[in-house]
């Protein structure tokens, strides 16, 4: 069975700050993959960032950063100079392939909060 | 705009009523997904089709209906609900291969069952 756990329930941040998002994650498969979802009030889930298990480097897009250790199965997201615009709930999630098709399971997720 | 539309954005009914939750995406996805999310809860997958076919049912009770009518519509009958299926319904496309598969997802439809 695969897990992930986000052990930070909420994050308050001063604006143009960096800040780290953790996940952590169980799984037996080799192969796996690692996403993170913004999910604003508004309810739609955006994705982020993808990490794959066998990538050898830590996956980048734009003002987000995936410092992905993998011996200690953590995928923690990364977003530099942070924007009033980045308040919203983070979910990291993990894929499964089962009976052929993919299965994302979520982390309980993160709610990050900019300040001014 | 996201590629992944649904309808309706609100629904209220009553635990009678047979209602229906729709949702479309043209970008040649295969596999499409309903997710039910609770207010404070991560997303919790109920179905997924491949190919338009039913492929995974997560033990979802039988008053919830999924429906692939084509490659490019999804559909969720919904009858006799509860009160405790008030939820988001999230629904999400990708392609069917393996590896950077990312999911879409539709802005969801919120519904509250009185």
């Amino acid at each position: 069975a695969q897990k992930i756990t986000q052990t930070q329930p909420g994050m308050f941040v001063q604006e143009k700050e960096a800040v780290t998002l953790d996940c952590t994650y169980d799984t037996s498969d080799p192969s796996y993959g690692l996403f993170w979802y913004k999910q604003p009030s508004s309810g739609e889930m955006i994705f982020l960032i993808y990490q794959g298990s066998y990538d050898q480097q830590n996956a980048t897009e734009g003002r987000y950063s995936l410092n992905f250790q993998k011996a200690r199965k953590s995928a923690n997201l990364v977003i530099s100079a942070s924007q009033l615009g980045d308040s919203a709930m983070y979910f990291c999630a993990m894929r499964g392939v089962i009976q052929g098709a993919q299965k994302l399971v979520f982390g309980q997720g993160t709610r990050l909060t900019i300040n001014p | 705009d996201t590629e992944v539309t649904q309808t309706p954005k609100h629904l209220v009914m009553g635990m009678t009523n047979k209602k229906s939750l729709k949702c479309e995406q043209h970008m040649g996805h295969r596999a499409m997904y309903w997710y039910k999310q609770k207010a404070k809860k991560p997303p919790e997958l109920m179905f997924v089709y491949s190919y338009e076919k039913l492929s995974i049912n997560e033990s979802v009770p039988s008053r919830f209906s999924p429906e692939c009518p084509n490659s490019s519509l999804l559909n969720l009958h919904l009858h006799a609900l509860q009160p405790e299926d008030s939820a988001l319904y999230l629904c999400a496309s990708s392609r069917v291969s393996s590896g950077a598969n990312v999911l879409t997802f539709g802005a969801g439809s919120r519904l509250t069952v009185l």
